[in-house]
């Protein structure tokens, strides 16, 4: 069964916590995305991987980190100097020719 | 700068009835405009996509119009039905976006049975 596996469903950060969220794909799909969605701000881009060891800013990074070790794994670290990270987070891969393949995401809240 | 912009930010529709949303774009340059659904603590799902050389594209009750002189396209369910509550992103790609796809706001549609 082919998709993107997104995980935990849900997260809860402390105040001052890196917290880091999974994202892995069997669709063998070279370029992967992550987007942050907020009520009324539709989604937002953060970083994006056309490759392998490589993986480039988007709209939103500050505050993010990633990496790209792998062909299947693009996980993205939330950090401490990230100050508002509640937010739903969705991982995708690209489709042929331009569309994308969402994961279930992730909600992550700060307690 | 938003380059695309979607209206309306919520919609309530009667079943039956026709649902359209509205995106306004900025950038001549784009050259794939898809629509995406979305449910309640999912990830989006595409529904339809059109490309500028054509004016109008259906699947079933969903349509997309595409007006390139006024960069404008927008969405048409026909026969609205409460499983089409959802939440509707348009975006836009191309030009030196490399793939990247940027989206609208997003609307909210409620259809009451």
């Amino acid at each position: 069964d082919g998709g993107i596996t997104q995980s935990p469903k849900y997260l809860f950060r402390k105040e001052g916590q890196n917290v880091t969220l999974s994202c892995e794909q069997n669709l063998n799909h070279d370029a992967m995305y992550w987007y942050r969605q907020d009520p009324g701000q539709g989604l937002r881009l953060i970083y994006y991987s056309q490759i392998v060891n490589d993986f480039q800013k988007g709209d939103i990074a500050e505050g993010y980190s990633v990496s790209r070790e792998k062909k299947e794994s693009f996980p993205l670290t939330v950090t401490s100097a990230q100050k508002n990270p509640t937010a739903f987070y969705l991982c995708a891969t690209k489709t042929h020719p331009r569309g994308y393949t969402f994961g279930s995401g992730t909600r992550l809240t700060v307690v | 700068q938003q380059q695309v912009k979607q209206s309306p930010q919520s919609l309530i529709v009667q079943k039956g009835g026709i649902s359209i949303i509205n995106c306004a774009y900025e950038n001549t340059a784009f050259d794939y405009f898809p629509w995406y659904q979305q449910f309640p603590g999912k990830g989006p799902a595409l529904l339809i996509a059109i490309r500028p050389d054509v004016s109008e594209k259906k699947e079933g009750r969903f349509t997309i119009s595409f007006n390139k002189s006024a960069k404008q396209f927008s969405l048409h369910i026909m026969d609205s039905q409460p499983g089409d509550s959802a939440t509707y992103f348009c975006a836009v790609a191309g030009g030196t976006s490399y793939g990247k796809l940027t989206f609208g706001q997003g609307t909210i549609l409620t259809v009451h049975p």
